[in-house]
């Protein structure tokens, strides 16, 4: 069971935007910066947003972060078959003072 | 982009001992904060250490691996450690080492090493 909570998998049609949801505590999102990350198959995670919503140099702006209270939200507008991947996000919990990550989601473009 | 090189994975039974490295030969290693993350085949991320970048370093372990793991850096050889013990089945996974960015956020990753823990 992931401290962080996210749906197991989400699916849309090619250009269409989808939204992938994180919640979790005061002790996590609710006081630290939400970070979130895609997976494609076989390869390492890479990094798509962090501090809530800023994205890393050569990340497309289709992907855009948001936070409000205790949960966060990753977008992905104009989706491609490319984005088919799991996509975590992750951030600090000062009550067990370790970085925690949510179960992941999975995104299939249908 | 940064490249971050891991070994030291392999077969190893349950109570037995691994170590693993991370190479940051392109990077000014000294200026970074590390963190090792690892997957379970199949399953989802589980961050496991920090260690800060220089100094006097701070580190953080899951509850998971503490008691267990011990992480280490040589600035001067631009390489971080991580030293397993006690090893159980449940430590199989992909270990991936990353740079830990200021507010908690995993910069650049390795491509991973596999430990198998296994009789």
């Amino acid at each position: 069971q992931s401290v962080l909570m996210q749906p197991p998998s989400v699916s849309a049609a090619p250009g269409q935007r989808v939204t992938i949801s994180c919640s979790g505590t005061s002790s996590n999102i609710g006081n630290n910066y939400v970070s979130w990350y895609q997976q494609l198959p076989g390869t390492a995670p890479k990094v798509l947003i962090y501090d809530d919503n800023r994205r890393p140099s050569g990340i497309p702006d289709r992907f855009s972060g948001s936070k409000s209270g205790t949960s966060a939200t990753l977008g992905i507008a104009g989706l491609q078959t490319g984005d088919e991947a799991d996509y975590y996000c992750g951030t600090w919990d000062y009550s067990l003072s370790a970085v925690v990550f949510g179960g992941g989601t999975k995104l299939t473009v249908l | 982009q940064v490249q971050l090189v891991e070994s030291g994975g392999g077969l190893v039974k349950p109570g037995g001992s691994l170590r693993l490295s991370c190479a940051a030969p392109g990077l000014s290693f000294i200026d970074y904060d590390m963190s090792w993350i690892r997957q379970a085949p199949g399953k989802g991320l589980e961050w496991i250490s920090y260690i800060s970048s220089s100094g006097s370093p701070t580190i953080y372990y899951a509850d998971s691996v503490k008691g267990r793991f011990t992480i280490s850096r040589d600035n001067a050889k631009k390489s971080l450690s991580l030293q397993m013990n006690s090893l159980r089945v449940d430590d199989t996974a992909v270990y991936y080492c990353a740079i830990a960015a200021g507010t908690w956020w995993f910069d650049s990753w390795g491509q991973g090493t596999l430990v198998t823990v296994s009789s």
